[in-house]
């Protein structure tokens, strides 16, 4: 069974602070799909990101950069000089390959809610 | 172009009635998916639809929910005898043609709350 663990539940920081959200995973699956979605106060979920189980580079997007290492089945998503703007609760997950009996549902962690203060 | 659209976007309603929530997806999106987001249990997958057919129906919760989809477009979902557990947000997705190559990403509606009283 897939599982996606976000241990952090909620996290404060000061504006222009640098922020780290965590997401580890367990799959047994050797092709995987992993997934960063934000959800704002309006309550719609934006996906920000998507990465496959044989791409580990890092990658960066603006203020936001994603880490991801099979070795500890991390996938950490860090937002640089973080902004107002930036308070939301951010969703870690994980889908097999659609090719398998999974069609690309989505496993969810459970959310990281982050609050950026002026 | 328009997003995931879902209606209502609030629905109140007494215990024991039937609901019917309903999703619009991005146009030339062939899979949706439903998925429930609720307080104890976060975000779960409800449903699949690849057409009009649903392969993987395995995250509903009961007989109680059932869902279809028409012309491959507009699915409904429709929770008979409604129960207070059943009151969450119900997000509706859709993602371009399934495809055993790489998974696309899913794109959401902003939901339906549903409380029921």
């Amino acid at each position: 069974a897939q599982k996606v663990t976000q241990a952090q539940t909620e996290i404060s920081v000061v504006e222009k602070e640098d922020v780290t959200l965590d997401c580890v995973y367990e799959t047994r699956d050797t092709t995987y799909y992993l997934f960063w979605y934000k959800q704002p106060p309006s309550g719609e979920l934006v996906f920000l990101i998507r990465r496959n189980s044989f791409d580990e580079q890092n990658e960066i997007s603006g203020r936001y950069s994603w880490n991801f290492q099979k070795s500890t089945s991390s996938f950490n998503f860090t937002i640089t000089a973080s902004q107002v703007v930036d308070s939301a609760v951010y969703f870690c997950a994980l889908s097999e390959a659609a090719g398998g009996t999974s069609y690309g549902k989505l496993t969810f962690g459970q959310g990281t809610i982050l609050t950026v203060h002026p | 172009g328009a997003g995931v659209s879902q209606s209502p976007s609030n629905k109140v309603t007494e215990k024991g009635k039937d609901v019917e929530l309903r999703c619009d997806p991005i146009s030339g999106h062939t899979a949706l998916y439903w998925y429930r987001q609720s307080l104890g249990q976060g975000l779960e997958f409800l449903i699949y639809f690849q057409g009009n057919s649903a392969p993987d129906k395995s995250g509903l919760p009961s007989d109680r929910f059932s869902a279809e989809r028409t012309g491959g477009s507009v699915s409904t979902l429709t929770i008979q005898r409604t129960q207070q557990e059943d009151s969450a947000v119900y997000l509706c997705a859709s993602s371009v043609a399934w495809s055993g190559a790489s998974n696309q990403p899913q794109h959401f509606g902003d939901g339906t709350r549903l409380s029921i009283l």
